[in-house]
């Protein structure tokens, strides 16, 4: 079965950090360019980062450049967000999704249950 | 940086009618880099169409995507029960990367 399941979240404070993990499994990994996006509570779903299936490519939204940090350990089928100086803008349901990407743009079609990160004093 | 502006915001309608979900982007997007998705309350959400017209894997044929340049939209032919939900798009390509439009709740009447 084609799964991702994210770890990681949790309460924390203002300016504190948190890692994110997602652990893939039922298909090649390293095959698939990855994506973190997220939800806070009650709105719509926001792009956080994406990395290329070997770390080709990495971009971030404005949002979170400088403080948060995408990678992949393929040997690991895992992929990761290091998020540094977190504010309470960035409490938020977190999901990582496998992102299908060729010549055109198939989707991200393949997402995990979310892990729940809260900023809070 | 490119918007997706959904419209309407809410959309009332009853089992077997038809949804009608608009799409506008602030400039031009290939339709090639244009997804939709559901997401029910309390889930992830769930790929329905790709390059604006192509439906995902194990998705009903109720479901039709169309759309180029600045406008796109998701038709649900017959809304069935488990349709009600929060429909979004997403654009792949111009700046920022990725990009989601604010989404559609469809809700029965």
């Amino acid at each position: 079965e084609v799964q991702l399941v994210e770890s990681g979240g949790g309460l924390v404070k203002p300016g504190g950090s948190l890692r994110l993990s997602c652990a893939a499994s039922g298909f090649t990994f390293s095959s698939y360019s990855m994506s973190w996006v997220r939800q806070a509570p009650g709105k719509g779903l926001e792009w956080v980062s994406s990395i290329g299936s070997i770390s080709s490519y990495i971009y971030y939204a404005d949002s979170v450049k400088g403080r948060f940090t995408i990678s992949r350990d393929n040997a690991k089928n895992s992929l990761y967000l290091q998020m540094n100086s977190l504010r309470a803008e960035d409490t938020a349901v977190y999901y990582c999704a496998r992102d299908r990407i060729a010549a055109d743009y198939y989707g991200m079609d393949v997402w995990g249950q979310g892990t729940t990160v809260s900023v809070s004093s | 940086e490119i918007v997706l502006t959904q419209s309407p915001g809410t959309l009332s309608l009853s089992p077997g009618e038809r949804a009608t979900l608009s799409c506008r982007a602030s400039q031009s997007v290939s339709s090639s880099y244009l997804a939709w998705y559901q997401q029910k309350a309390g889930q992830a959400p769930r790929l329905l169409i790709y390059a604006a017209s192509s439906r995902a894997t194990g998705i009903p044929d109720r479901f039709s995507g169309s759309g180029s340049g600045t406008d796109f939209t998701l038709i649900i032919s017959r809304l069935e029960p488990e349709d009600f939900a929060v429909y979004y798009c997403q654009q792949y390509v111009s700046s920022p990367r990725w990009t989601f439009g604010q989404g559609t709740k469809v809700e029965i009447k």
